[in-house]
């Protein structure tokens, strides 16, 4: 069965600093990739996505994702953070070809200090 | 409505006690997934709806749980006997179906057994 690893459960980031949380995952075929956010008092949303093609993804509010196929890996990362991206963070990872049973990491919660 | 809906938010219930838990999806999502997510872990996979069946249920923890989606949209994840364990936030999540289809979740229902 597949597995996510996210290695930082905590994160504390001074704003204008630049963010990478960890993201590994355990498998041996071919997967899609996701990272989720879950602001305070809200529900989980989608960040960003890769399915296939360029290993480098852009998802919203300036957040970038890095498919490393030969390290199993998919890090989060953002130039300069900002307070409103004090959120937790999941990694979550499916198999291709069906539907979309995901396995989440355990999370990261980053918190952003004006 | 506008995103996936879960009622109540929040359910305190006693030891022993039976609970049911609703899901309202997208309107047009086919694909309806319970999660449970305990404190300090990622979403948990329970159990995954096409339609009116459930296609995996390999996730319900044990006999006590059970889900139904009768008529392929609002769907109610049961627990009998409930047990101090089963607290946790139970989270619902729909989709259009099929590969590369993202899952829309909703706020979730805070479950705690007393």
């Amino acid at each position: 069965a597949q597995s996510v690893s996210q290695h930082n459960h905590h994160v504390i980031l001074s704003e204008a600093a630049s963010l990478e949380l960890g993201c590994n995952y355990s498998y041996g075929g071919t997967v899609n990739l996701f990272w989720y956010v879950q602001y305070p008092g809200q529900h989980l949303q989608l960040l960003l996505k890769y399915f296939s093609g360029d290993p480098l993804v852009k998802g919203i509010k300036g957040f970038e994702a890095e498919f490393i196929k030969s390290k199993f890996s998919f890090n989060l990362r953002k130039p300069s953070v900002q307070w409103s991206d004090t959120a937790e963070y999941f990694c979550a990872v499916t198999l291709t070809g069906g539907y979309q049973k995901v396995t989440f990491g355990t999370g990261t919660k980053l918190q952003v200090i004006p | 409505g506008a995103g996936v809906s879960q009622t109540p938010s929040n359910k305190v219930t006693e030891k022993g006690k039976y609970v049911e838990l609703r899901c309202d999806p997208i309107s047009g999502h086919t694909a309806l997934y319970w999660y449970r997510q305990s404190l300090g872990q990622g979403p948990e996979f329970l159990i995954y709806f096409q339609g009116t069946g459930a296609a995996d249920d390999s996730g319900l923890p044990n006999d006590r749980f059970f889900a139904v989606r009768p008529e392929g949209s609002v769907s109610t994840l049961k627990i009998q006997r409930t047990e101090r364990g089963d607290s946790a936030v139970y989270l619902c999540a729909s989709s259009k179906g099929g590969d590369g289809t993202e899952a829309f979740f909703g706020q979730g229902t805070r479950l705690t057994v007393v």
